[in-house]
């Protein structure tokens, strides 16, 4: 079975800081991943995905996030905080399951808070 | 590209009236989901077509939910009767999917915010 897991629920960070947002996934199979945001009263935007290829995917705004198979993680980082960047973040995975059809399953999210 | 377009962004009725939540897809896309987001359950998948198909609809809270999708641009979501535990924000997504579930990128609209009094 497939599972994401957002291991915080709300990040709070001040401007010009990094950013670390965490996830953790459980797949039987190769699964493609992906980060969205959604910013207040809008719909989610896709930031970045990883779909077998390189394992750093850098996505728009500054942000990345590196696949690592051996800790089954897709942690999502920016090197410096803008005001901009406070949002609400999904992790995703997408996969084939064991009973061979795809899912799609979404994180709880983690809220990100950037202070001045 | 216009992007996924949802109406009404904002309803606000009363218990037991009907609710039609409206989408248009991103042209040429040929799957569209239909989710659901509230702060208790978070983002829920409701159901989702696969080229005017419905494949999955496991998720529809029961049968006061239908949904459909009469051409590849259009499809409406359907409450009826309302009750206020329906109240979340209803969002419709589309991509280039298949029908096993592989569904590529989404493409998210604004969402429609309903309140059920």
């Amino acid at each position: 079975a497939q599972s994401v897991t957002q291991l915080d629920s709300h990040v709070s960070v001040s401007e010009g800081t990094p950013v670390l947002l965490r996830c953790n996934y459980s797949s039987s199979y190769s699964p493609s991943l992906f980060w969205y945001v959604q910013h207040p009263n809008k719909g989610l935007q896709l930031l970045l995905k990883y779909t077998s290829a390189a394992t750093l995917v850098k996505g728009i705004n500054g942000f990345e996030a590196e696949f690592k198979k051996s800790e089954t993680s897709f942690h999502l980082t920016k090197p410096s905080a803008h005001m901009s960047d406070a949002a609400e973040y999904f992790c995703v995975v997408s996969g084939r399951g064991n009973t061979g059809g795809f899912k799609t399953i979404f994180g709880a999210g983690t809220r990100l808070f950037v202070k001045a | 590209d216009a992007g996924v377009i949802q109406s009404p962004r904002h309803e606000v009725t009363e218990m037991g009236q009907e609710v039609t939540l409206r989408c248009k897809p991103i042209s040429g896309h040929n799957s569209l989901f239909w989710y659901r987001q509230t702060m208790m359950r978070g983002l829920e998948l409701l159901i989702y077509f696969n080229n005017n198909v419905p494949i999955d609809d496991s998720g529809m809270p029961e049968d006061r939910f239908s949904a459909k999708m009469p051409n590849a641009s259009f499809s409406t979501l359907k409450i009826q009767p309302s009750e206020p535990r329906d109240s979340a924000v209803y969002f419709c997504a589309s991509s280039f999917g298949d029908s096993g579930g592989n569904t590529g990128e989404l493409f998210f609209g604004e969402g429609s915010r309903l309140t059920v009094l």
